[in-house]
């Protein structure tokens, strides 16, 4: 039972356009939401996170946006760079559950110069 | 941001050996850590979260007796993979949560490929 989702295995973008990245869960009780970008072979680096009592949070090209009625988050990159490709997770916890992570399958992203 | 360091990045071993990776709150305290698991193009498997100066919480299907978590002080925790067999080699991640921040981010190390032949 995957609690969250990344439905898109892979993405594809040019360079300077908008890479949009979406994540769905199952869980009500999920409270806050973080994106991490992963290379090979090297652990996961924190990207942006956004609790449940908000629908936005920015932080310079990385934008997070969260839809609690659709239990949607997206991730947008503006714009893209070479730099960004790399493997994208979302992930989620329930603060009361023990801030345990869950996280999404992933999606690779491919910007090309 | 807060720094893990996770080692040895690779390590090489017999079945039937034992290995022990270590992983580093380096400029925070970190109450709790978490030891996560990840196979070939799938995502992260949490594992067990280590709790400083308590037993660790294992997952369901995790074997305690095989993953044993040590977490003795405030910055480090170490995992051993005892009587490694070859369906143990891996990519194993740690993570760490900084105690000094209400939100509930997880800050990772390196990882640390496991290959038992």
């Amino acid at each position: 039972d995957q609690q969250v989702k990344q439905n898109s295995p892979s993405l594809s973008v040019q360079e300077g356009r908008i890479s949009i990245l979406n994540c769905d869960y199952t869980n009500s009780m999920f409270d806050y939401f973080l994106w991490y970008k992963k290379y090979p072979a090297e652990g996961p680096t924190f990207l942006i996170s956004i609790s449940s009592i908000k629908d936005k949070n920015e932080d310079g090209r990385f934008t997070v946006f969260l839809n609690k009625s659709a239990k949607h988050l997206s991730l947008h990159i503006v714009p893209s760079q070479p730099g960004d490709s790399a493997v994208y997770f979302c992930a989620a916890s329930d603060g009361a559950a023990g801030n345990k992570l869950t996280f999404g399958g992933g999606t690779r992203v491919l910007v090309k110069p | 941001g807060a720094v893990v360091s996770q080692h040895p990045s690779w390590v090489i071993c017999k079945s039937g050996t034992s290995v022990k990776i270590e992983c580093r709150s380096l400029d925070f305290q970190a109450t709790t850590m978490f030891w996560y698991r990840q196979f070939p193009k799938q995502s992260l498997m949490l594992m067990a979260t280590s709790n400083e100066g308590s037993k660790a919480t294992y997952e369901q299907g995790v074997e305690k007796d095989k993953f044993l978590i040590n977490h003795a002080s405030l910055t480090l925790s170490t995992l051993t993979v005892t009587s490694a067999h070859p369906e143990d080699s891996s990519f194993y991640i740690c993570s760490a949560r900084d105690g000094r921040i209400a939100k509930n981010i997880q800050y990772f190390g390196a990882g640390t490929r496991l290959s038992v032949l």
